[in-house]
């Protein structure tokens, strides 16, 4: 069980918006940057935000993110079916002296 | 091109053991902190391991503390993961990724994966 929550699932009809919400504490969000992964069906994971609200090269700016105390928040505006995969978040945990994946989000477009 | 292959998996026995390599390119590999990271079947990922450029500073999670070990070749542009006293929970699909800042943990790079499966 990861020390990271997140919602299991979230839809959403296309062009609309969604958030998804990834719960920690002061030994992981709290005190280290959070990174967010997307993954496709069959492919491995891709940053898709690093260090909270950063974009890289190539990521669509329809994709946010956020940070706040111990939680963090990937939004997704103009929902299109391409976007349909899960989605981790992660970060440094402090106690487990070790990199933490939060428990994943599948985002289905309906 | 920035190029992570990893190579090594395939069926291995409970309690036998196994190496992965994963080969990279493409960038200045001595530069960097290298990560393993696995996904079993249906799950979320989970971080494995991680090496600093020059191996200085090594980690492991728990699961596979004493049982793993992680090693770099700079000469070779390679990185290694033995793994020893195999369980079925190790049982995943092994990434080989490329943390772009060097302790943030902000893996930039991910590798196809290696299949590894652990099975009487």
């Amino acid at each position: 069980q990861s020390v990271l929550t997140q919602p299991p699932s979230v839809s959403e009809a296309p062009r609309q918006r969604v958030t998804i919400s990834c719960s920690g504490s002061s030994s992981n969000i709290g005190n280290n940057a959070v990174h967010w992964y997307q993954q496709l069906p069959g492919k491995a994971p891709k940053v898709l935000i690093y260090y909270e609200d950063l974009l890289p090269s190539g990521v669509s700016d329809r994709f946010s993110g956020s940070k706040s105390g111990t939680s963090a928040s990937l939004a997704i505006s103009g929902l299109q079916s391409e976007d349909e995969a899960d989605y981790y978040c992660a970060a440094w945990d402090d106690s487990l002296n070790g990199y933490v994946f939060g428990t994943g989000t599948k985002v289905t477009v309906l | 091109e920035v190029q992570v292959v990893e190579s090594g998996g395939g069926l291995v026995k409970p309690g036998g053991s196994l190496r992965l390599s994963c080969a990279a390119s493409g960038f200045t590999f001595s530069s960097y902190t290298m990560n393993w990271v696995r996904q079993a079947p249906g799950r979320g990922p989970e971080w494995v391991s991680s090496i600093s450029s020059s191996s200085s500073y090594i980690y492991y999670a728990d699961s596979v503390k004493g049982r793993f070990t992680i090693s770099r070749d700079n000469a070779k542009n390679s990185l290694y993961l033995q793994m020893n006293s195999l369980r079925a929970e190790d049982t995943a699909v092994y990434y080989c990724a490329r943390d772009r800042d060097s302790g943030s943990y902000h893996l930039d790079y991910w590798g196809q994966g290696t299949l590894v499966t652990v099975s009487s």
